[in-house]
């Protein structure tokens, strides 16, 4: 069975500092990837989705970027935090685009 | 922008209620998703429903869609205390005669069932 893990679970940063967040999957091959980040008591905003190594797609210009070095993986990063980057960032994975999206436990981000 | 737009944004119901929450959205769709998301926990996927559908069941839930108003509703019969969560509606919408490929959530509806 398909399983995706993310880590870490909670994380406190400082403004400036870098980011690097991580998301693996594993029981299946080339999956569709997605990043989100949801404010408090908000819905979920695409942040990242790749179809294929090497293959990102930015949805909304920030200070974010995202990386897919391999098959079943895709990181999140930033060279500098700011303030405005706190939320609850997820990952999640589909077999293909628009069909039904398996997510992470999500990653607690705080910066400070 | 979001896509999707939940009513209602709470809802405070009585066990064993039956629970309505309703999904509008603006654009052309492939199909209509709902998921769950407890507090503090990433979504689980609940119910799909293809535009050329009206209507799917999966145990107490009932989905049901009308392209015509752009709209959708989940009902969950005989509710549940273990049912308190949030649920949101994704469209993976059209553009034109393509598709986006992207799922767009909306706000959610926060569902508390009181035991």
């Amino acid at each position: 069975s398909q399983t995706i893990h993310q880590w870490p679970a909670t994380l406190v940063q400082p403004v400036g500092s870098p980011l690097s967040l991580e998301c693996t999957v594993e029981g299946t091959s080339n999956p569709n990837l997605y990043w989100y980040r949801q404010a408090a008591g908000r819905g979920l905003q695409l942040l990242f989705y790749s179809v294929g190594i090497g293959q990102i797609s930015s949805e909304v210009p920030q200070n974010l970027s995202a990386s897919r070095p391999q098959d079943r993986q895709f990181i999140l990063s930033s060279k500098k935090l700011l303030l405005s980057d706190s939320g609850f960032y997820l990952c999640a994975w589909s077999v293909r685009q628009g069909l039904s999206l398996h997510f992470g436990n999500g990653t607690r981000l705080t910066v400070t | 922008s979001q896509q999707g737009e939940e009513d209602p944004q709470a809802l405070s119901i009585q066990e064993g209620e039956n629970a309505t929450m309703n999904c509008s959205y603006k654009t052309s769709i492939n199909n209509l998703q709902w998921y769950r998301q407890n507090s503090g926990r990433g979504l689980v996927h609940l119910i799909l429903i293809r535009s050329n559908e009206r209507e799917k069941h999966s145990g107490r839930l009932r989905v049901t869609l009308d392209t015509s108003k752009k709209s959708s509703s989940l009902l969950i019969t005989a509710s549940r205390a273990a049912d308190t969560a949030s649920y949101f509606c994704a469209t993976d919408a059209r553009h034109g005669s393509s598709n986006t490929g992207k799922l767009i959530f909306g706000q959610g509806t926060t569902l508390q069932v009181k035991p």
